[in-house]
């Protein structure tokens, strides 16, 4: 019931595509949902986050769609560019206490 | 722009050995907690401090690992004795007050290598 399950793995994009990376929660607990970029070498850097009162949220090229009766929340990455290889976390927590973390995703994006 | 500090950034040790790491946090932020991260999936929170209480530790191995942030600003994680499988990055984080209260703000880990 803690777990955040977070997929694909992996991800290859072309330059300009959309890379879309998925998580699932069962905590109902949960009311912050937030996603975190890591580059090889440096601790995770909070890239965006939103609550379950809205469905959807965008920043930049980075968009975050919410669906609460599925428990189900993605991230978007709009004209993806190399520059955004790295790793993605799907975090969630109950008012921002024990946040889990799901298992990541390794996005390469290819120039 | 203030950053969580860690040191040392890397550490080789032999098994059974003790070691420690030393986390400042962005000042002013309250909350600071201790992550592991195996290499290959997301971080695994360990504990987590409000100024210098504990608030959640269920997930720290008490019988090796020690935790404390005495004085409620920098802390201290401490394992004694270091196994094979606690190999990993461990990083810490930090968050502060009012409406930014769960926005992590994380240092750059410190990387243990057990021999």
């Amino acid at each position: 019931q803690q777990q955040v399950k977070q997929s694909p793995q992996s991800l290859i994009v072309q330059k300009g595509g959309i890379s879309i990376i998925n998580c699932a929660y069962e905590n109902t607990a949960f009311d912050y949902f937030p996603w975190y970029q890591q580059f090889p070498g440096k601790g995770p850097a909070l890239l965006i986050a939103i609550r379950p009162d809205v469905s959807e949220k965008k920043e930049g090229r980075f968009t975050i769609s919410f669906n609460k009766s599925a428990k189900q929340f993605s991230l978007h990455i709009m004209d993806s560019q190399p520059g955004d290889s790295a790793t993605y976390f799907c975090a969630a927590s109950p008012g921002g206490f024990k946040t889990i973390f799901g298992a990541g995703t390794r996005l390469f994006v290819k120039a | 722009e203030a950053e969580v500090a860690q040191s040392p950034r890397y550490k080789i040790t032999e098994k059974s050995q003790a070691v420690a790491f030393w986390c400042d946090p962005i000042s002013g932020h309250a909350t600071l907690y201790w992550y592991r991260q195996i290499l290959g999936q997301g971080p695994e929170l360990l504990v987590q401090f409000q100024d210098e209480s504990v608030v959640d530790d269920s997930q720290l191995p008490k019988d090796r690992f020690s935790a404390e942030r005495l004085k409620g600003v920098d802390s201290t994680l401490k394992i004694q004795p270091a196994e094979l499988g606690d190999s990993a990055m461990y990083l810490c984080a930090s968050s502060g007050p009012g409406q930014k209260q769960e926005t992590q703000y994380f240092g750059p880990g410190t990387r243990l290598l057990v021999l």
